[in-house]
């Protein structure tokens, strides 16, 4: 069974502040997918970044940087210097990849709440 | 990138009533789409999985003949909560999974803006 875990419930910051949100998990799939989505109070889950288990490459997408680590099965996720507009409920994610039969149904973590404050 | 919509974004309905949500994918086709229910400061539920042309396939614990799901064409599902009580009440999301091979395989699923209902 697949399994995420975002052990930070809620993590409360200072605009401009670095600020890293942790997911660990588990799977038996030799081939998988990790997602991060962002969720602001308006309710929509946003796409940020979709990993493939075969590319440990880590990424980096202006203020937002992720870091793929297959040994220690995290995929954390860092922005940097940030803003308000950073508030939000962060999910993390894991799906089988295709032609696996899993379908692609994601297994969601519980979510990061982050509050950026001025 | 891609977009999908979901109609209504909010609903107040009464008890006994039905109520259908509609989920479109805008700028892509999609082969299958996800039904989810969100609990306050919750994560995601997976409700079911809808494939286009088939019968949607329910999560364990999921009624089928309350949730009714129907996925006609390769842009539009629609999850319709018959005879809706108050424990009903919920968020309840979308997603288009949008996969293609172009430039190595993309699987990614977007989500709608998600529907607030409420039951009185």
């Amino acid at each position: 069974a697949q399994k995420v875990t975002q052990a930070q419930t809620e993590i409360s910051v200072v605009e401009k502040e670095d600020v890293t949100l942790d997911c660990v998990y588990e799977t038996r799939d030799t081939t998988y997918y990790l997602f991060w989505y962002k969720q602001p109070p308006s309710g929509e889950l946003v796409f940020l970044i979709r990993r493939n288990s075969f590319d440990e490459q880590n990424e980096i997408s202006g203020r937002y940087s992720w870091n793929f680590q297959k040994s220690t099965s995290s995929f954390n996720f860092t922005i940097t210097a940030s803003q308000v507009v950073d508030s939000a409920v962060y999910f993390c994610a894991l799906s089988e990849a295709p032609f696996t039969g899993g379908g692609n149904k994601l297994t969601f973590g519980t979510g990061t709440q982050l509050k950026v404050e001025l | 990138g891609a977009v999908v919509s979901q109609h209504p974004s909010r609903v107040i309905c009464k008890s006994g009533t039905s109520v259908k949500i509609e989920c479109r994918s805008l700028d892509f086709q999609a082969t299958t789409m996800f039904w989810y229910r969100q609990f306050p400061k919750q994560s995601l539920m997976l409700m079911a999985t809808s494939n286009e042309g088939s019968k949607a396939t329910y999560e364990q614990g999921v009624e089928k003949d309350k949730f009714l799901i129907n996925h006609a064409s390769l842009t539009l599902s629609t999850l319709t909560v018959t005879s809706a009580h108050p424990e009903d009440s919920s968020f309840y999301i979308c997603s288009a999974r949008d996969w293609r091979e172009a430039g190595g395989i993309q699987d990614t699923q977007y989500f709608g803006p998600g529907t607030r209902l409420t039951v009185l």
